[in-house]
């Protein structure tokens, strides 16, 4: 079965700190995707990356970077100098679109909280 | 095209009474999906359609749910006899599964308060 764990619930923050959202996903598939979404205050859920599990390169844009390893299932999520914009809940998600028609299998969710 | 829209964004309604949401997808996409968010949880899949074919439900579906996507095209989420428990966001997504695609662009969901 696949799942995807997000072991902080919330995290705390002073503006311009670095913060490290972790995820951790299980699958016995060997061709898949994840995925990073954030959920702002409004609801609303915001594509921020996909990534397929032939591509190990780490991903940098502006602030947010992205580490994917294979070897230890994770895929985590990094923001450089946080800024209270970037409060929200952010979700990691795995899926498989050739066999299970793409659905997406959510993480619990970080709440991370920016303050001034 | 702005996006998914979703219709209402609230609802309402006493326990036993039916209730229908409407998901219109990104022009062109020809997976539509729909989830279900409680507070404090991640997006749980209900189902999904390519083109106007059902092709998955998940288990959470029971038999008071029904969705359709008549033309392929927009699509609605019936649930008849609410419960308090069906008290959720309810998120549709659409894709097109083309050769850099596969994710998916939500709508901004529709809150059902069951009372």
């Amino acid at each position: 079965a696949q799942k995807v764990t997000q072991a902080q619930t919330e995290i705390s923050v002073v503006e311009k700190e670095d913060v490290t959202l972790d995820c951790v996903y299980e699958t016995r598939d060997t061709t898949y995707y994840l995925f990073w979404y954030k959920q702002p205050p409004s609801g609303e859920l915001v594509f921020l990356i996909r990534r397929n599990s032939f591509d190990e390169q780490n991903e940098i844009s502006g602030r947010y970077s992205w580490n994917f390893q294979k070897s230890t299932s994770s895929f985590n999520f990094t923001i450089t100098a946080s800024q209270v914009v970037d409060s929200a809940v952010y979700f990691c998600a795995l899926s498989d679109p050739y066999n299970q028609g793409g659905k997406l299998i959510f993480g619990q969710g970080t709440e991370l909280s920016v303050k001034p | 095209d702005t996006g998914v829209s979703q219709d209402p964004r609230h609802k309402i309604t006493k326990r036993g009474q039916n209730v229908t949401f409407r998901c219109d997808p990104i022009s062109e996409h020809n997976r539509l999906y729909w989830y279900r968010q409680t507070l404090g949880q991640g997006p749980e899949f209900l189902t999904y359609f390519q083109n106007e074919a059902q092709l998955e439900k998940s288990r959470l579906l029971s038999d008071r749910f029904s969705a359709e996507r008549p033309k392929g095209s927009f699509s609605t989420l019936e649930i008849q006899r609410t419960e308090q428990g069906d008290s959720a966001m309810y998120l549709c997504a659409s894709s097109f599964p083309g050769t850099e695609m596969y994710e998916q662009y939500f709508g901004p969901g529709t809150r059902l308060t069951v009372t």
